[in-house]
């Protein structure tokens, strides 16, 4: 069965700074990945995801992630903050065979002026 | 194009009750997955449908139940409801199943137990 862990539960940073969010997953083969952001009182939305080629990915508002197989990760990045960005960010790890999505625990942003 | 709509978005119930929860996918959309979010455990998936049968279930009691009608809108019902089914239940959906399917979640309902 897969997993995914997300290590930080909380991050802050000052708005114009850069923001790495980390994600790792347990799986045999290359899963499918994605990246998902929950506001306050809403629902969750898809960033980006991953499913095969280019292990650089760019998704919406800025973001991109990079696809490392030989770290198992699936790290979400953005080269400067702007104060929106506040949310909570959610890594997702599909798996191919038994066709489960699974979610990690997310990690809240907050961003300083 | 209409996102994914969930109705109530809150509900206030007492322990013993039984309760159904609604979502209206995005059209065209045949997949509809339901998921329980809290603050510790985070989401956890609940049950996905696609074309009227459930193709696939997470680790819930028997307690926690859904259908998908023909218009592709599901219900999902929980019976007699425990103080720790407070949650926050969201719906997603997608054009068709499986998991490198992208989801497009609805605003949730948020459950109170009391």
């Amino acid at each position: 069965a897969q997993s995914v862990t997300q290590p930080d539960i909380h991050i802050t940073v000052s708005e114009g700074a850069s923001l790495e969010l980390r994600c790792n997953y347990s799986y045999g083969a290359t899963p499918y990945l994605f990246w998902y952001v929950q506001s306050p009182g809403q629902g969750l939305q898809l960033l980006l995801k991953y499913f095969s080629g280019d292990t650089l990915v760019q998704g919406i508002k800025g973001f991109e992630a990079e696809f490392k197989r030989s770290q198992s990760s699936f790290n979400l990045r953005k080269p400067s903050v702007h104060w929106s960005d506040a949310a909570e960010y959610f890594c997702a790890v599909g798996a191919r065979d038994t066709d489960k999505l699974i979610f990690g625990t997310g990690t809240r942003l907050q961003v300083f002026p | 194009k209409a996102g994914v709509t969930q109705t109530p978005r809150y509900l206030i119930k007492t322990r013993g009750q039984q309760v159904t929860l609604s979502c209206s996918p995005i059209s065209g959309h045949r997949s509809v997955s339901w998921y329980q979010q809290t603050p510790g455990q985070g989401l956890q998936f609940l049950f996905e449908y696609f074309s009227e049968t459930q193709r696939n279930k997470g680790n819930f009691p028997g307690r926690f139940s859904g259908r998908q009608f023909s218009n592709s809108r599901s219900e999902m019902n929980v019976s007699t409801l425990e103080l720790g089914d407070s949650a926050l239940y969201l719906c997603a959906s997608s054009l068709g199943a499986g998991s490198y399917q992208p989801q497009h979640f609805g605003d949730g309902t948020r459950l109170s137990i009391l």
